[in-house]
């Protein structure tokens, strides 16, 4: 069974340009989350999908990021601008659905703003 | 508000001895815990949970923990270190009705020495 999917892995940028990130959840699995990882830091949470529906964006910083879920399948993660201080790695989960809590992650993205 | 404390940055231990990685959480009723394993450049690895049931919980790659309610932690534990045992390990808390949100510590990263 094939894992989570990110792209790209590493992503190298000068601040205000903009930057997207792709996630391909587990085949079946309707949750789907992207958190954002600081150095020495655990995942911070953005964004929740159940399906396409946002349904935990609380910690999105609204003024520059947005995500999509379409499909209820694939997601994209955009930041517009980038700041120096988006600097980190973004990660992608999926889990089957409502009830379950097991995450499964997938690599990650990790961005550098110059 | 839950949260979750990981008191070690890091720990480092000898190939082979003992291993115990603390976690205390702070939430109101009885919480959803986990371990997961997270190696460089890779996304994180669910190693255990605790649900309900027996407190002491059997993972993968030989880790167990044992959830304390009195003490509000939740420690991994190991008897026998290998090399590869050396990662990043963030314990998390989950929460939620219809659908979770999971709180993760700050991580301690575990160095193991020949």
């Amino acid at each position: 069974e094939a894992g989570v999917v990110q792209s790209p892995r590493y992503k190298i940028i000068e601040k205000k340009q903009p930057v997207a990130f792709w996630c391909n959840p587990i085949s079946g699995h309707n949750t789907l989350y992207w958190y954002l990882q600081n150095l020495g830091q655990g995942p911070e949470l953005l964004i929740r999908y159940e399906n396409e529906e946002a349904v935990d964006d609380s910690q999105l910083p609204k003024d520059r990021f947005s995500a999509e879920r379409l499909k209820g399948v694939d997601s994209t993660l955009k930041i517009q601008p980038a700041e120096l201080g988006d600097s980190a790695v973004y990660l992608c989960a999926s889990s089957l659905g409502q009830g379950e809590t097991e995450q499964f992650f997938g690599p990650g993205t990790r961005l550098t703003v110059l | 508000a839950q949260s979750v404390t990981q008191p070690d940055i890091h720990i480092t231990v000898s190939e082979g001895a003992s291993l115990e990685l603390r976690c205390n959480y702070s939430y109101g009723a009885t919480p959803y815990l986990f371990w997961y394993v997270q190696s460089p450049g890779q996304g994180l690895q669910l190693l255990l949970k605790y649900f309900s049931g027996d407190t002491l919980v059997q993972g993968i790659k030989g880790f167990e923990a044992e959830f304390k309610r009195s003490q509000s932690s939740f420690n991994l534990r190991k008897p026998s270190v290998h090399w590869s045992d050396a990662a990043e390990y963030f314990c998390a808390v989950a929460q939620g009705t219809g659908g979770f949100k999971t709180i993760f510590g700050a991580g301690t990263r575990l160095f193991v020495k020949a």
